[in-house]
């Protein structure tokens, strides 16, 4: 069983929906948890993080975490075209311990 | 967030040759770096954690001969990728953890070995 696990997608949604973007992860002692966006050719940018169970809003970003279920969401409202790129959850225990990546899910906006 | 400038962009060299790339943390001091190798289409897979001052930690089945680290300063940390061949084509990245937490990275470098 992979370590954080994520539907590679892609995930089409048309302009203006909402783009519903699911991460799973395996140790129940992750303490901390990522959402990175990454577009075609370039590195990851972090959109959000999450700590606590329940919902976090950055703007048109809301992160869910349910640490009983162990797992962790990204919902995008009004996604636009240039929301494309592949999403990368990532999961840490705590400071001194690694980040481990999903292999991303890759969102397509349709006009 | 933290800005981490990763040097050079791209970079094209000869089979067996080497190739250095630069990864220097702008904002703040990094003791500890990340390096990760990206192949097409495929995640992140972390190669090695780079330590100011002491020896990388390399992951299972990196080559720590073939793929040099040295974090000489808090704010620099670089890879060398010595006798380059065609299979070591990948986009390599630099990340850091200034708050221990979350990972900022660099961006990218894009190395083609001809």
């Amino acid at each position: 069983q992979k370590e954080v696990e994520q539907n590679s997608g892609p995930l089409s949604v048309p302009e203006g929906a909402i783009a519903s973007l699911n991460c799973t992860y395996s140790d129940r002692g992750s303490q901390s948890f990522f959402w990175y966006r990454q577009y075609s050719g370039k590195s990851p940018e972090l959109i959000m993080s999450i700590y606590s169970n329940g919902d976090k809003e950055d703007g048109r970003f809301t992160a869910q975490l349910n640490k009983a279920s162990q797992y962790v969401s990204l919902l995008i409202r009004d996604s636009q075209p240039s929301d494309s790129a592949t999403y990368l959850c990532a999961v840490t225990g705590g400071t001194a311990s690694k980040l481990t990546f999903g292999t991303g899910t890759r969102l397509q906006v349709m006009l | 967030g933290a800005v981490v400038s990763q040097h050079p962009s791209r970079v094209i060299c000869k089979s067996g040759t080497s190739v250095k790339i630069e990864c220097r943390s702008l904002d703040f001091q990094a003791t500890t770096m990340f390096w990760y190798r990206q192949f097409p289409k495929q995640s992140l897979m972390l190669m090695a954690t780079s330590n100011e001052g002491s020896k990388a930690t390399y992951e299972q089945g990196v080559e720590k001969d073939k793929f040099l680290i040295n974090h000489a300063s808090l704010t620099l940390s670089t890879l060398t990728v010595t006798s380059a061949h065609p299979e070591d084509s990948s986009f390599y990245i630099c990340s850091a953890r200034p708050g221990g937490t979350e990972a900022f990275f660099g961006q990218g470098t894009r190395l083609t070995v001809v």
